[in-house]
This record gives C-alpha cells, structure tokens and sequence, in this order.
C-alpha cells in the first residue's frame, strides 16, 4: 500500500529565506507525486507533479520539487519565501494505472514572518 | 479556466438525515473522485467513478455512502443515514485521463453533522 510522510506539521520561516518542505514516500511500484497547496477556506490547488521524466519539477508560484528514487522523496522548495505562501502544503502520491487515487500526507502550514 | 465547482459550500444537517453533495466537473473530464477531510486530520480518499460506475472505493466508502452521474454534467455524494462521524470536509475532484494524471478539485462541501 501506497502511502506519504510529510516531516513537520508546522515550518515558519522568515520572508525572503528559503522554503524546504519534506516528502518521503513508500509504493511498491513506480509513484506519480504530487504538491498541492490549500489557502484559508479554499479547495487544494496543484502546485506541481512528477510523473515520468525529468526529476526536478517547476511549478506555480515559484515553487520545485525534486524526485529522489533512492531517497524515496519528493521534497518541495522555494528559493524565497513571500508572504502569500503561508498556506498549507499536501505532498499525495498515485499509481500508474487503476483508479489512480491520491494518497495524501497529513500536510505541513508554513508560516511566513516579516 | 475551467474550474471544479461544488454545491453547497456548507451543509448543516441532523443526524439520520439524508444528504447530498453535488459537484460539476470539468468539462470533457473522464474520471471523477469524492475525498473528505476530517477537521484536523490527511485528505482522504472516498471513492472513484469512470464510466459510469465505481471503479475503487475505500473501506470508509460503505453502504450508507453511493455516487451517481445522473446527466453529462453532474457528480454526487449521498449520504443516507448522516452520523456525527461524518462532519469533514468533502471535496470532489476530476481527471482528464489518458496522459493526464492530475486532479483538479473543487472547493469542498463543509458538512455538519448535529
């Protein structure tokens, strides 16, 4: 069974610092991966995927991730953190074929300080 | 551009109660998707439906739970008999298919069970 582990519920950083934000995964068959981003009262938005190809993905926002097969991970980072990020990150991993469910992790805030 | 939309935005109902959540997909999309969030707690994977019927369902996706396209356009949730169990987030989502391996999602229903 598929599932994700996202270290750190909560991660604060300043504006204008970096943004690391970490994804470990476990399938037993080769994973698509996914960043969604949910603001205040609002539904969860696809910030990027990894499925097949290039291992460092861009996405919106200024936002990459980049797939380690043999760390099994899928960390997100940003190289400069604006105020609009504060939000909360959801790391989900999918398999090829089949219904393709997501599996999600239990997501991380991020926190921005001026 | 085209958006996920979901009907209400926040339901209140009495426990026993019947309920149904009502979702538009996207537009020529061929795979649809009922998640739910427990306040506080991972995103969580219902059900999914591709071609008219259930193509995977999770263990908490029971009897009380089924899904309907009842036209070309609609996707629902209904719940026959609510408990207080049932109070979450529920979110629909839909999938092109083919090489398409995201999901688009809507804003979510807020359901209250009392």
């Amino acid at each position: 069974a598929q599932s994700v582990t996202q270290l750190g519920s909560h991660v604060s950083v300043s504006e204008g610092a970096l943004v690391l934000l970490r994804c470990n995964y476990s399938s037993s068959v080769p994973p698509y991966l996914f960043w969604y981003v949910q603001y205040p009262n609002q539904g969860l938005q696809l910030l990027l995927k990894y499925t097949t190809g290039a291992t460092l993905v861009k996405g919106i926002n200024g936002f990459e991730a980049e797939f380690k097969k043999s760390e099994t991970s899928f960390h997100l980072t940003k190289p400069s953190a604006h105020m609009s990020d504060a939000a909360e990150y959801f790391c989900a991993v999918s398999e090829a074929g089949g219904a393709q469910k997501l599996v999600f992790g239990q997501g991380t805030r991020l926190t921005i300080n001026p | 551009e085209p958006e996920v939309t979901q009907t209400p935005s926040h339901q209140v109902t009495q426990m026993g109660q019947e309920v149904i959540l009502r979702c538009v997909p996207i537009s020529n999309h061929l795979y649809f998707y009922w998640y739910r969030q427990i306040l506080g707690q991972k995103v969580e994977f219902l059900v999914s439906f591709y071609n008219n019927e259930i193509s995977e369902k999770s263990e908490i996706f029971d009897d009380q739970f089924s899904v309907e396209r009842p036209d070309g356009s609609n996707f629902t949730l209904k719940i026959r008999s609510t408990k207080l169990e049932d109070s979450a987030m529920y979110f629909c989502a839909s999938r092109a298919g083919g090489t398409t391996y995201e999901q688009y999602f809507g804003p979510g229903t807020r359901l209250t069970v009392t």
